[in-house]
């Protein structure tokens, strides 16, 4: 079965340091990845997100992710944590459903990012 | 252009009532999903409606239902609710057509249960 791990359900950084937060997924073939972040009592923004092509990719607010296929991993990354990217960060695999459907995201069980001043 | 919107944002309701959380997607966006969140189980999918059809249904037992109007705005409903259905609900929009579409996410709506 298709399934999304986020390893590390808490991290703490300190502002200024760089991060990453880990994402993992069991798939039979190459699935679209995403990444959301959600604020205490918000829905979830799209960070990024990565279909096919050059496996490294560029969102908002300063972060990256890669897509390594021999690892099944699609880490997030950013080189300089700001305050306020204290937030919880999510994972989704976006599986192909019958006719092309994209409506079923597969999400990790989240990293709550902590940032100290 | 104007983000996803579900209303209400917050409800509070008895174990055995009956509910329905509304949705306006994006303009444009024909495809609209459901997810549910909780704490212990995290996010999971409900269903997915495009075009009004459901195209797509997670492992959620009847009580749970939805429907998608003409206009894409989209409802569920969830019939003799139990305590473990406190929840925030998303919904989230998205082009909906074959390949790939990300999905944009409402605030959600917080339901508690008593």
């Amino acid at each position: 079965a298709q399934s999304v791990t986020q390893p590390d359900i808490h991290i703490t950084v300190s502002e200024g340091a760089s991060l990453e937060l880990r994402c993992n997924y069991s798939y039979g073939a190459t699935p679209y990845l995403f990444w959301y972040v959600q604020s205490p009592g918000q829905g979830l923004q799209l960070l990024l997100k990565y279909f096919s092509g050059d496996t490294l990719v560029q969102g908002i607010k300063g972060f990256e992710a890669e897509f390594k296929r021999s690892q099944s991993s699609f880490n997030l990354r950013k080189p300089s944590v700001h305050w306020s990217d204290a937030a919880e960060y999510f994972c989704a695999v976006g599986p192909l459903g019958y006719g092309g459907s994209q409506g079923n995201l597969i999400f990790g069980k989240g990293t709550k990012l902590s940032v100290k001043p | 252009k104007a983000g996803v919107t579900q209303t209400p944002r917050y409800l509070i309701k008895t174990r055995g009532q009956q509910v329905t959380l509304s949705c306006s997607p994006i303009s444009g966006h024909r495809s609209v999903s459901w997810y549910q969140q909780t704490p212990g189980q995290g996010l999971q999918f409900l269903f997915e409606y495009f075009s009004e059809t459901q195209r797509n249904k997670g492992n959620f037992p009847g009580r749970f239902s939805g429907r998608q109007f003409s206009n894409s705005r989209s409802e569920m409903n969830v019939s003799t609710l139990e305590l473990g259905d406190s929840a925030l609900y998303l919904c989230a929009s998205s082009m909906g057509g074959t390949g790939g579409y990300e999905q944009y996410f409402g605030p959600g709506t917080r339901l508690t249960v008593t």
